[in-house]
């Protein structure tokens, strides 16, 4: 199966910075989406992302706040701007692979003070 | 399009004892169907899917689900549980095929008695 190389791990951050997050596959993939698991709760789809168009976001994300950029079939970026309490959270890149199913990176878990 | 619902927040049982976790999926096209655990403060390891071929999965550590389409149920068991099973489960739904998002449910806590 693949594997997701992700960072950082974890970041403390302070409120109206912003972070990014990094997610490096080994084999090329057409679609890599984004979760965010609250402190506690289920993951909830951000949005999937398509190399070469703009990314497609769930109700409830925009992409001022979670702009994700794709530039090859083997790497995605999430930040997460103008950080809140609220956006204290786990997030989570994860790819498909025909044949094997899907695959988690090991998350970013993200604190904001 | 699709969703999971799963029974229970919190299920208990002693060591020893069948675990049984409840999965209920709503579908528009034949599901494919996915069981998660997650250990306190890591990531997500799979413990079993169903992509359409035989009903019965059989998955690690000794977990199994089954798939019913009368029932739209995906429910997981395991006949022995160990200390070492005491985790977040997570029920997941995709509409087949590796380029579609898959959708989680609530999960349910496992709490194993000794």
């Amino acid at each position: 199966s693949a594997v997701i190389s992700q960072k950082p791990s974890r970041d403390i951050c302070q409120r109206g910075t912003s972070l990014t997050i990094q997610c490096q596959v080994d084999s090329q993939v057409t679609m890599m989406f984004w979760y965010r698991q609250q402190p506690g709760q289920s993951l909830t789809l951000i949005a999937t992302a398509n190399q070469g168009s703009e990314a497609t976001y769930e109700s409830g994300f925009v992409i001022d706040k979670f702009p994700i950029s794709r530039p090859n079939l083997t790497f995605s970026t999430l930040t997460v701007s103008n950080l809140s309490p609220e956006d204290s959270s786990i997030y989570l890149c994860s790819v498909g692979i025909q044949g094997y199913g899907y695959t988690f990176g090991s998350g970013t878990r993200l604190t904001v003070v | 399009a699709q969703s999971v619902t799963q029974l229970g927040s919190h299920v208990s049982v002693s060591e020893g004892a069948l675990v049984l976790l409840r999965c209920n999926y709503s579908s528009s096209v034949p599901p494919y169907l996915f069981w998660y655990v997650q250990y306190p403060n890591q990531g997500l390891q799979l413990l079993l899917k169903y992509t359409s071929a035989a009903t019965l999965v059989k998955g690690i550590n000794g977990f199994e689900a089954e798939f019913k389409k009368s029932e739209t149920s995906f429910h997981l068991t395991k006949p022995s549980a160990h200390m070492s099973d005491a985790a977040e489960y997570f029920c997941a739904v995709s509409d087949g095929g590796n380029n579609n998002d898959m959708r989680f449910g609530a999960g349910t806590r496992l709490t194993v008695k000794p």
